[in-house]
């Protein structure tokens, strides 16, 4: 079955660490997005992605990175410029046009 | 830019009984309209989506929304909740043009009692 797989589910990782969220989609989508949450404040546009080799910002870049090789994957790396990176990702994608998104099951981040 | 409130951040109901989730946006174009729903510790689905035509939507799980161009809302309905209907839901909008961007509100957690 087509889908987004995003790994891990779990991820600790210790201050001043950078580290990288993997997603993948099957869905032969063109464009994928992450989004941050944090309780009471819905989602929050991290990056997202129209087509391959290309990005944009969104609401709250500062302090993470992404690349979009291929049109399957779009990785986001939290880099130790986060100043509060716990928090649960979510990665989605999108065909062209207003079909809504389709979303991963997302990854929790802690710092400890 | 786009913006979405959602005017309750909990709304707790009893099993069998009708629930009303506000949802409220502003833009300065027109805009289609979504609304998710997320199980703990899950990914968003998609409950339904309004493009353009009748104004009276059904999604999946028995919800329906109602578009008012007038009054800027998109509030979601049911009118007999189940213990399952547990869950937080998001209401999002995007642009109708340009780049697909969903903005979403804070969310509303609705509980189900029995």
């Amino acid at each position: 079955d087509g889908g987004i797989t995003q790994s891990p589910k779990y991820l600790f990782r210790k201050e001043g660490q950078n580290v990288t969220l993997s997603c993948e989609q099957n869905l032969n989508h063109d464009a994928m997005y992450w989004y941050r949450q944090d309780p009471g404040q819905g989602l929050r546009l991290i990056y997202y992605s129209q087509i391959v080799n290309d990005f944009q910002k969104g609401d709250i870049a500062e302090g993470y990175s992404v690349s979009r090789e291929k049109k399957e994957s779009f990785p986001l790396t939290v880099t130790s410029a986060q100043k509060n990176p716990t928090a649960f990702y979510l990665c989605a994608s999108s065909k062209r046009g207003r079909t809504g998104y389709t979303f991963g099951s997302g990854t929790r981040l802690t710092v400890v | 830019a786009q913006s979405v409130t959602q005017l309750d951040s909990q709304v707790p109901v009893f099993e069998e009984a009708p629930v009303e989730l506000r949802c409220n946006y502003s833009s300065s174009v027109s805009v289609y309209l979504f609304w998710y729903v997320q199980y703990p510790n899950q990914g968003l689905q998609l409950l339904l989506k309004y493009l353009s035509g009748s104004t009276l939507v059904k999604g999946i799980n028995g919800f329906e929304a109602e578009f008012n161009k007038s009054q800027t809302s998109f509030h979601l309905r049911k009118p007999s909740v189940h213990i399952s209907d547990t869950a937080e839901y998001f209401c999002a909008v995007t642009p109708s043009w340009g780049a697909q961007k969903l903005v979403f509100g804070q969310g509303t957690r609705l509980t189900i009692n029995p």
